[in-house]
């Protein structure tokens, strides 16, 4: 079984310009999740879908990140304009049910 | 969901076993203890999780007291590879939501 794949692993953008992070979750799995990791900080949470639907968005920063999901497959993160605190790295994850979160391999971000 | 509190890093000589600690003593009855971990820079991984009893798969042993307040997580013989940061993280049994990342233990697994 293919796990959590993440696209690009890395991305290197000046501030200002626009940088989409794709996740592809594991095949039947519902529910997505993204979180990321600034500079020296712990991982924090983003947003959650089910299926298609945004479940939970509390952990989005500012109207800068845009979360979808096409027909509940994969999810992409726009940022747009990037800004130099949005360096760190982006995890996805997803879930088939309540409970085990399978995360993959994580994108870098760095804006210059 | 409950906080954990762990120690901030750990040393293991490699083939002993590691004995990762975590208090967690506002854990509801519906909570579970889960475990993750990370290599590095890579993407959290699952290791193991439980309610009440004991649980045991290929990577580890979980050990919840009684009184569910505090547990450990038990890697029988530590390799180099083991060394990561390890997350103990209480979640409630029926949410689909979000884990709540502390700051870990980092464990060091030295030759």
């Amino acid at each position: 079984e293919a796990g959590v794949t993440q696209f690009p692993s890395h991305s290197v953008i000046e501030k200002g310009q626009t940088v989409t992070l794709r996740c592809d979750p594991i095949s039947g799995h519902d529910n997505l999740y993204w979180y990321r990791r600034v500079m020296g900080k712990e991982i924090k949470f983003l947003l959650h879908f089910v299926k298609e639907s945004k479940q939970d968005e509390s952990g989005m920063p500012n109207n800068r990140f845009l979360a979808e999901r096409t027909g509940g497959t994969y999810s992409t993160l726009k940022v747009q304009p990037a800004e130099l605190e949005d360096s760190g790295v982006y995890f996805c994850a997803s879930s088939p049910s309540r409970r085990t979160q399978y995360f993959g391999p994580g994108t870098r971000l760095t804006v210059l | 969901d409950a906080k954990t509190t762990q120690p901030p890093s750990m040393d293991c000589a490699e083939g002993r076993a590691a004995n990762l600690p975590c208090n967690h003593s506002t854990i509801s009855g519906n909570e579970y203890v889960y475990w993750y971990r990370q290599i590095h820079s890579q993407g959290p991984q699952y290791i193991i999780h439980g309610l009440k009893n004991n649980e045991t798969n290929e990577m580890a042993s979980l050990i919840i007291t009684e009184d569910r307040k505090s547990s450990t997580l038990i890697l029988p013989h530590a390799t180099l590879r083991d060394t990561a940061v390890y997350y103990c993280i209480v979640r409630s049994g029926g949410s689909q939501g979000n884990l709540i990342f502390g700051k870990g233990t980092k464990l060091s697994v030295k030759p």
